[in-house]
């Protein structure tokens, strides 16, 4: 079947606009997440949503990061006034419903860039 | 706090060189610990799960083992497709993955 897919596969965008990256899960995962992989770091952890449940928001790096899931499926990732620290690949992913150690699946990430 | 800390950073390896990655990790009641395969461009690819200590799985080439402290990536007679970034994420009480580094690999013919 498909797996996660993302869009755009690549934005760049000029310092202080707003961009608005998607995620299509897995049909039939309950679990989203979102990962930011900045050049020469590792993947790092910003946000999960799991089924009506309130997201965890714990990685977030500040309040111009914010991202939906509607009706449990598409989710968007939306970053305001972008900084070009901002810069980095976001990716997605998603895991079936079960106890919690599922493996999670990953899109190909969108690669942002700000001017 | 969860960590996990991948060695070597690089490893280049002739073609049908054997050789194993490690994956340290320090977690409050493992859930899980995942390796994952990444080429350039590229989303993370699953690779394997491993749940328990002393549990193993096997994949063409690769083997992944667990113990409770770490875990090895043991690659067996490499080929140049095998090269890549090879990384490794834990999840403890929180659902999301905690990720190393990465070791990025090289196989030449």
């Amino acid at each position: 079947g498909a797996g996660v897919s993302q869009s755009p596969s690549n934005k760049v965008t000029e310092k202080g606009k707003d961009v608005e990256l998607r995620c299509d899960p897995i049909s039939g995962h309950t679990a989203l997440y979102w990962y930011r992989q900045s050049l020469g770091q590792g993947l790092e952890f910003l946000i999960y949503f799991q089924g009506n449940s309130a997201p965890d928001k714990s990685g977030l790096p500040s309040d111009r990061f914010s991202a939906e899931r509607t009706g449990g499926s598409v989710s968007t990732l939306t970053i305001q006034r972008t900084q070009q620290e901002d810069s980095a690949v976001y990716l997605c992913a998603s895991s079936p419903p079960g106890s919690g150690q599922e493996t999670q699946y990953f899109g190909p990430g969108t690669r942002l860039l700000v001017l | 706090e969860d960590q996990v800390t991948q060695s070597p950073e690089a490893l280049r390896l002739q073609e049908g060189e054997s050789s194993s990655l490690n994956c340290s990790y320090t977690v409050s009641g493992l859930r899980g610990l995942f390796w994952y395969r990444q080429d350039p461009g590229k989303g993370p690819e699953f690779l394997f799960t491993l749940y328990s200590a002393g549990e193993e799985k096997e994949k063409e080439r690769l083997k992944a083992t667990l113990t409770k402290k770490e875990s090895f990536l043991h690659i067996t007679a490499p080929k140049p497709e095998d090269s890549a970034t090879y990384l490794c994420a834990i999840t403890g009480g929180a659902q999301k993955l905690v990720f190393g580094q990465g070791t990025r690999l090289t196989i030449n013919p």
